[in-house]
């Protein structure tokens, strides 16, 4: 169980254009669900928090009107980077907490973006 | 302030050699720590959690303890498939659900 889904896997797109990235929990709800950006040899770095039913909470730093997250049901949150940069372009990675008494992240496989 | 550091960053041993990684942490209180294991282009995989100190858990050659200042993952006589990166991460009792995460080790085993 505690599977945790990402699509697309990869995604290359122009600069100016934007990306939508979608985060499932297959086999357990998640009321909760957060987005976190990799940089190459580094840690995760978290960018907002996803809650279902409401606004997401980000931190500090990141933008909200370029990272725009809903999260509209208790299996899905959706992670949209509006008029994509060069600089932009990083490995996404979505976890979903669990909330069955561990409070356990499960993590998705990533999705890595380049933006030309 | 809430801190997770993880030692050491880099670590390379040779098929069979067993040795441990260290993640130490400073929280005003801990609900729970956990360990991931991450390969290259991938998410983190859940690999364990602790919840108190003195705890223990297993899974075929590793295994996680907790103390009220520490935690290690013991890896023994590891194999090349081993190789990961090894995360820690800390979810304090600050009232949200985010965890502090570790810089994590470099593990690379050598057949």
């Amino acid at each position: 169980g505690a599977v945790v889904s990402q699509h697309p896997s990869w995604v290359i797109c122009k600069s100016g254009t934007s990306v939508k990235i979608e985060c499932r929990s297959l086999d357990f709800q998640a009321t909760t669900m957060f987005w976190y950006r990799q940089f190459p040899k580094q840690s995760l770095m978290l960018m907002a928090t996803s809650n279902e039913g409401s606004k997401a909470t980000y931190e500090q730093g990141v933008e909200k009107d370029k990272f725009l997250i809903n999260h509209a049901s208790l299996t899905l949150s959706t992670l949209t980077v509006t008029s994509a940069h060069p600089e932009d372009s990083s490995f996404y990675i979505c976890s979903a907490r669990d909330s069955r008494g561990t409070d356990t992240q499960y993590f998705g496989p990533g999705t890595r973006l380049t933006v030309l | 302030e809430d801190q997770v550091t993880q030692s050491p960053e880099a670590l390379r041993l040779q098929e069979g050699e067993s040795s441990s990684l260290n993640c130490s942490y400073t929280v005003s209180g801990l609900r729970g720590l956990f360990w991931y294991r991450q390969d290259p282009g991938k998410g983190p995989e859940f690999l364990f959690t602790l919840y108190s100190a003195g705890e223990e858990k297993e899974k075929e050659r590793l295994k996680a303890t907790l103390t009220k200042k520490e935690s290690f993952l013991h890896i023994t006589a590891p194999k090349p498939e081993d190789s990961a990166t090894y995360l820690c991460a800390v979810h304090p009792t600050s009232g949200t659900y985010k965890y502090i995460f570790g810089t994590g080790t470099r593990l690379k085993v050598l057949a």
